[in-house]
Parts: C-alpha cells; sequence; structure tokens
C-alpha cells in the first residue's frame, strides 16, 4: 500500500526557476521524508521533518508540513540541471515499521 | 566509506532459472530493506528485516525469497514463480534501533533485472 502521493507526476522548468512538488499521505506520521533519485540510480535521502514541525530548510530546499491536511511540499529554490531527477516522498507504516513510497515527481530543468 | 552495495549492477535471467541479487552493508544498521521499482513509477517494498535472522513480507513478496544470516547481508533470490521479474531493485537500510524508527534510509544504487 502506498502511503504518499506526489503531484505533479512531471514537471519541467528553467534553470533558475523554483520548482515546487507536493505530497498527500494517507494516515498519521511520525515524520515524513522526502528523496531524491537520478536516473538508473538508488535514492538519496534529502531531508526529514517531524509531524511536530511546520517547516524546515536545507540549502537550496524547503520543507512544509501540514498535518491537518495530510500534505507536504518540497520547494527547490533557484533551481539548476544538476536537479533534475526525481523526487518522491515517503513516511512510515507504522504497521510494519517500513517505509512507504509514493510514485515520484519527474523535474526537469531545462538549462 | 560506509554505504550499501549491490551487485551486479545488470542481471539477465533465463526462463525457469531463480537468479539472486547481492545487498551487502557496512553502516552497521540493524534494519535492511529490498525494493521493486518499475519504470515512471514509486518503489513497492518486498521484504524487509529488522534483525539478523528474521525477515517480513512486504506487499509484493510473492515469487521473492530472502535470508538475513548476518548483520551485514541481505540477498534477494528471484525465483522462477516471479512470471514478471524485469525491473530496478534496490536495497537499503537503515538503524531501525528501538526507539529510533523513522530514520532515514540509505540506498544502494539497484540491480536491473531483465528475461532472457
Amino acid at each position: 500500500s502506498q502511503q504518499g502521493e506526489e503531484d505533479p507526476q512531471a514537471l519541467s522548468i528553467q534553470e533558475g526557476e523554483n520548482a515546487t512538488m507536493n505530497c498527500s499521505y494517507k494516515t498519521s506520521i511520525n515524520n515524513l521524508q522526502w528523496y531524491r533519485q537520478n536516473s538508473g540510480r538508488g535514492l538519496v535521502h534529502l531531508i526529514l521533518i517531524r509531524s511536530n514541525e511546520r517547516e524546515k530548510h536545507s540549502g537550496r530546499l524547503r520543507v512544509t508540513l501540514d498535518t491537518s491536511k495530510k500534505s507536504s511540499s518540497l520547494l527547490i529554490t533557484a533551481s539548476r540541471a544538476a536537479d533534475t531527477a526525481s523526487y518522491f516522498c515517503s513516511s512510515l507504516d507504522t504497521g510494519r515499521r517500513a517505509l512507504t513510497f509514493g510514485s515520484g515527481t519527474r523535474l526537469q530543468v531545462q538549462p | 566509506d560506509g554505504g550499501i552495495t549491490q551487485s551486479p549492477k545488470y542481471l539477465f535471467r533465463k526462463e525457469g532459472q531463480n537468479v539472486t541479487l547481492s545487498c551487502e552493508q557496512n553502516l552497521n544498521h540493524d534494519a535492511m530493506y529490498w525494493y521493486r521499482q518499475d519504470p515512471g513509477q514509486g518503489l513497492r517494498l518486498i521484504y524487509y528485516s529488522q534483525i539478523v535472522n528474521d525477515f517480513q513480507k512486504g506487499d509484493i513478496a510473492e515469487g521473492y525469497s530472502v535470508s538475513r544470516e548476518k548483520k551485514e547481508s541481505f540477498p534477494l533470490t528471484v525465483t522462477s514463480a516471479q512470471k514478471n521479474p524485469t525491473a530496478f531493485y534496490l536495497c537499503a537500510s537503515s538503524i531501525d534501533r528501538t526507539g529510533a524508527v523513522n530514520q532515514p534510509q540509505h540506498f544502494g544504487d539497484g540491480t536491473r533485472l531483465s528475461i532472457l
């Protein structure tokens, strides 16, 4: 079962623009995590936001969490061509102590 | 450097054949996971293990088997019962000690399995 679903499925922007991706989840969470996947590679952990946090920053990344709406967003500011990748949100399936992942947002940053 | 190593990077399976994908980690993590990823899709959990000599089925365990005899190793066997094995397989690990749930997962670079 998939806990999170990202929106949009695909996003194409110009270098220097901001990219915003959204994630909705179904059940209560302790935290929500965002990952990045370059084509043909494994996932890389980007940022974790706890359920009692509303916003978190890491470099050019800004993550927000709205537990009342069961949603999160990932903002990448001043995007670069190297940001081209798929981005996934994930949260814990407490029933089995394993993360579940959405289908991801495929971001294309045009140079 | 600590990390997760998956091998081989590419693997081909003949009909009726079992194949084993290797996953080794030197991060001293307790928990390990196997995911399947189909083109343009997210990750689906196959099996996971929170401790040596114990593992649990995920969402799509049918046609797969695992073992966890050592903390560092969590091999995945794709059996002949898995009729559609062509996919990208990802192994991950996390600390997952008691009281430290939801820790970030570290991923290997995957094995791409195809049918001959």
